[in-house]
């Protein structure tokens, strides 16, 4: 199963744009990326999701580099209600994406 | 889409009694899910997996007798802490999954007096 390391924590601002990196250096070539977001006593929420290159959608962006060791999920003007822990989850479509990192707990300051 | 419901969203409960958490997958049918415990400040720790039709499979140093999982249907599983005790508190946390990617549930907050 593919392990995850994460940076525990990360400060930003509102306004600006949040990269927060995942290492995943024995990613499978079935393996998928995909990046959660969770509040306190909530379930984790769906971010997005990619395979390789560069994956966009309406909240986020997600780049994968060739190699596919790595994932940068990239939040542009991040806002205080960005304050959250996210995740990166790798795994297959299977169900072997069982073991969560210790996630990154942002915070956004005003 | 893709939406996950957990009931309840938390119950107490006297150490001793079982208590059922129940995991429904609203607009989609699952397969397989997944059920978690979280610990204050700390990540996911996944407990087992949910096979539709199928025994559970779980993790290493959970108690299936303890844990009992029930998936009998495509958009239901449920979860059976039996003979709760203080140290079961926790919040469980279900996700199904559908092609490759894993919704959650809201989440189950269970107090073990």
């Amino acid at each position: 199963l593919a392990k995850t390391t994460q940076p525990i924590s990360m400060d930003s601002y509102e306004g600006q744009e949040v990269n927060i990196t995942c290492s995943h250096n024995n990613i499978a070539t079935n393996d998928y990326i995909t990046w959660y977001q969770q509040f306190p006593s909530q379930g984790p929420r769906f971010i997005i999701q990619g395979y390789k290159t560069k994956v966009t959608n309406e909240v986020a962006s997600l780049f994968i580099p060739a190699d596919r060791k790595s994932s940068t999920l990239s939040l542009p003007r991040v806002s205080l209600s960005d304050t959250a822990v996210y995740y990166c989850l790798v795994g297959d479509n299977a169900g072997n994406m069982l073991t969560f990192g210790g996630g990154t707990r942002l915070m956004v300051k005003p | 889409g893709a939406v996950v419901s957990q009931h309840p969203s938390r119950v107490i409960c006297k150490s001793g009694t079982s208590v059922k958490i129940e995991c429904r997958s609203l607009d989609f049918q699952a397969t397989t899910m997944f059920w978690y415990r979280q610990f204050p400040k700390q990540s996911l720790m996944l407990m087992a997996t949910s096979n539709e039709g199928s025994k559970a499979t779980y993790e290493q140093g959970v108690e299936k007798d303890k844990f009992l999982i029930n998936h009998a249907s495509l958009t239901l599983s449920t979860l059976t802490v039996t003979s709760a005790h203080p140290e079961d508190s926790s919040f469980y946390i279900c996700s199904a999954l559908t092609e490759r990617t894993q919704y959650f549930g809201p989440g189950t907050r269970l107090t073990v007096l």
